[in-house]
């Protein structure tokens, strides 16, 4: 079964310290979203893209946060420099652009821990 | 911005009790979801409900989108120890943004 592919798994960190985060949705997915997911709660959407080019963006903390997906295809979140605050998960997720139904296929996620 | 309320937080239930939780919201959705993560996991859809009204069972689960369009509830019937994860509902607003509630930790005694 075709899945959202994540790396690292886990990651840690020290504050001050650049972090990147890589996705390889599921294959044919023209949409791509980067979620954060603090403990206990839900994941927060940071950034759609459809393609290459970002939908939303509106709740990426852009003086720390980037991302980018140069060939519409895999992508890449960064975080430079990591606070302690952005200890969380970062979920990666890929839907059918067609798509209605709001069917996101999540990645098994990566953990950043920011000491 | 949007805001879903989610409830229970969390439930400790015996084997083969049904379950029942739900979320509310001030707005509303077009589409309501229930997606269930476990530990170290990333959230598997269970249920989509694409109609105000509707209601959609998968197995055991059994999930109804309200009248309203600003609630929705999943049922677990005859619970089983694999049960145990956290569940999340879900609404999508425009562009397929889905937001999300605090969830629901469900615990399973055998």
């Amino acid at each position: 079964e075709a899945e959202v592919a994540q790396s690292p798994r886990y990651k840690i960190t020290e504050k001050s310290q650049a972090v990147a985060f890589w996705c390889d949705p599921i294959s044919g997915h023209a949409t791509l979203y980067w979620y954060r997911q603090i403990l206990g709660q839900g994941p927060e959407l940071l950034v759609q893209f459809q393609d290459e080019s970002v939908v939303d963006d509106s709740q990426l903390p852009k003086d720390r946060f980037s991302a980018e997906r140069l060939k519409g295809v895999d992508s890449t979140l960064k975080i430079q420099p990591a606070e302690l605050g952005d200890s969380a998960m970062y979920l990666c997720a890929s839907s059918l652009s067609d798509s209605v139904t709001g069917e996101l296929f999540f990645g098994e996620g990566s953990r950043l821990t920011v000491l | 911005g949007q805001q879903l309320n989610q409830s229970p937080q969390s439930m400790f239930i015996q084997e083969g009790e049904d379950v029942s939780m739900n979320c509310t919201s001030s707005s509303i959705f077009n589409t309501w979801l229930w997606y269930k993560q476990d530990p170290g996991e990333g959230p598997v859809l269970l249920i989509a409900l694409y109609k105000a009204g509707e209601l959609t069972s998968n197995g055991r689960l059994t999930a109804q989108f309200g009248i309203t369009r600003k609630d929705s509830f999943l049922n677990i019937s005859a619970s089983i120890p694999s049960d145990v994860g956290i569940y999340f509902c879900a609404g999508q607003l425009s562009g397929n943004k889905l937001v999300f509630g605090a969830g629901t930790i469900l615990r399973v005694k055998s």
